[in-house]
């Protein structure tokens, strides 16, 4: 999998749009971009996955620039319940047979 | 459908003992995997398969083995216990679609702590 870059950590307010860049300056053609969020003492939970520009779902939007050497998680109007570590990953299941996780982006959501 | 599932959810352990944490899915996944994750920590890949009768080694294999006999099953096995395998392990299932698109299923881990 190509290596990534993202923040350790990030404090958000309750109500507040949070964006977590995640870098990938070696991204393959063929690579996707996934994220997924840990909740304390669960395993992570796949949020989203996108190839280029925009993707949204009922959870998040993930924004791919045209060069995606980053992507942006972005979550709208966050709760406290998403306090959580999320994870950036990028490859190809196909070729790369080893999932590696990173160690993410601890998001701590204050009131 | 039941997804992932993990036992036991917790085990205590002496130093040298040895036990296998099981893990099974009901998905029809062909790709099964084992993560370690220390406190405060990210996962690590222990071992892998990519189908029945397929395992790798993933970043940290040492101390544990893995066979996968079926597609449902992909039991993990500590040969010798050490305090340093306390740890949460988590299991993950996945399907693997050509173009690249894949998605892990998690269960819900199984904590161990050896003494």
């Amino acid at each position: 999998l190509a290596k990534t870059t993202q923040p350790i950590s990030m404090d958000s307010y309750e109500g507040q749009e949070v964006n977590i860049t995640c870098s990938h300056n070696n991204i393959a053609t063929n690579d996707y971009i996934t994220w997924y969020q840990q909740f304390p003492s669960q395993g992570p939970r796949f949020i989203i996955q996108g190839y280029k520009t925009k993707v949204t779902n009922e959870v998040a939007s993930l924004f791919i620039p045209a060069d995606r050497k980053s992507s942006t998680l972005s979550l709208p109007r966050v709760s406290l319940s998403d306090t959580a570590v999320y994870y950036c990953l990028v490859g190809e299941l196909s070729r790369d047979d080893k999932i590696i996780f990173g160690k993410g982006t601890r998001l701590h959501i204050l009131p | 459908n039941a997804g992932v599932t993990q036992t036991p959810k917790f085990q205590v352990l002496k130093t040298g003992q040895s036990m296998t944490l099981q893990c099974a899915q009901d998905m029809n996944h062909e790709y099964m995997s084992w993560y370690r994750q220390d406190p405060g920590m990210g996962l690590r890949l222990i071992h892998y398969s990519v189908g029945a009768g397929i395992t790798d080694q993933g970043e940290v294999p040492n101390g544990y083995n893995v066979s996968r006999s079926t597609t449902e099953d992909f039991p993990l096995r500590l040969l010798s216990a050490a305090p340093s395998q306390t740890s949460v392990y988590f299991c993950a299932s996945s399907y693997s679609i050509s173009g690249g698109y894949y998605e892990q299923y998690f269960g819900p881990g199984t904590r161990l702590t050896v003494t």
